[in-house]
């Protein structure tokens, strides 16, 4: 069975430019999570999706964020314009079912660098 | 709003030698879930060991085990006969049990370093 995959592995933009990061989940995984973890700190919770709806977005830092998951399969995490702080490794995760005897698997990061 | 502690940034084993890591949290509910993840280089975090704050057993996975003390909020991970696969950074999380709140909520992580 397939796991988390994510798209690209690794990203330089310059500040300004937009930039989309792409989540697929586990096949029939209707729970998806995106976190980030900036330089040095711990990885924080952005936001969480059951099927297409959002569910908990209590972490997106600000507008400039938009994640999308149209017909409830893969995710987008779109942010425009970026800005130096945006620089880190953004996670996905994926889980069956929502609550925490449900594990949450992880893809492997997408590394944003901003520059 | 919880919080997760992991004051060793770094740590460094020999190999078959044990190791503990250290991991506080803070937290005003009585229902949550604890975790240890590891993430090997340029790899996907994986879950290595989980502990359910209602039960008194310590939870044990192979050469994983936790120290789980819930007056202390303080939840250790023992690594036995350190291998070199072990090599990772460990990240200690905490998971509400509230049906509601579905985050998970990490420290800063603790880079160990196995020596062959």
């Amino acid at each position: 069975e397939a796991g988390v995959t994510q798209f690209p592995s690794h990203s330089v933009i310059e500040k300004g430019q937009t930039v989309t990061l792409r989540c697929d989940p586990i096949s029939g995984h209707d729970n998806l999570y995106w976190y980030r973890r900036v330089m040095g700190k711990e990885i924080k919770f952005l936001l969480h999706f059951v099927k297409e709806s959002k569910q908990d977005e209590s972490g997106m830092p600000n507008n400039r964020f938009l994640a999308e998951r149209t017909g409830g399969t893969y995710s987008t995490l779109k942010v425009q314009p970026a800005e130096l702080e945006d620089s880190g490794v953004y996670f996905c995760a994926s889980s069956q079912e929502g609550g925490p005897w449900y594990e949450q698997f992880f893809g492997p990061g997408t590394r944003l660098t901003v520059l | 709003a919880q919080t997760v502690t992991q004051s060793q940034p770094e740590m460094s084993v020999q190999e078959a030698e044990t190791v503990t890591l250290s991991c506080t949290y803070d937290t005003s509910e009585s229902d949550y879930y604890l975790f240890w993840y590891k993430q090997p280089p340029s790899r996907q975090m994986i879950l290595v060991i989980r502990q359910e704050a209602y039960k008194q057993q310590n939870a044990t996975e192979n050469r994983f085990s936790v120290n789980f003390q819930k007056a202390a909020k303080s939840f250790s991970l023992k690594i036995s006969d350190s291998q070199l696969g072990d090599a990772a950074m460990y990240f200690c999380a905490y998971r509400s049990a509230m049906n509601r709140d579905d985050k998970i909520i990490f420290g800063k992580g603790t880079r160990l370093h196995i020596l062959p």
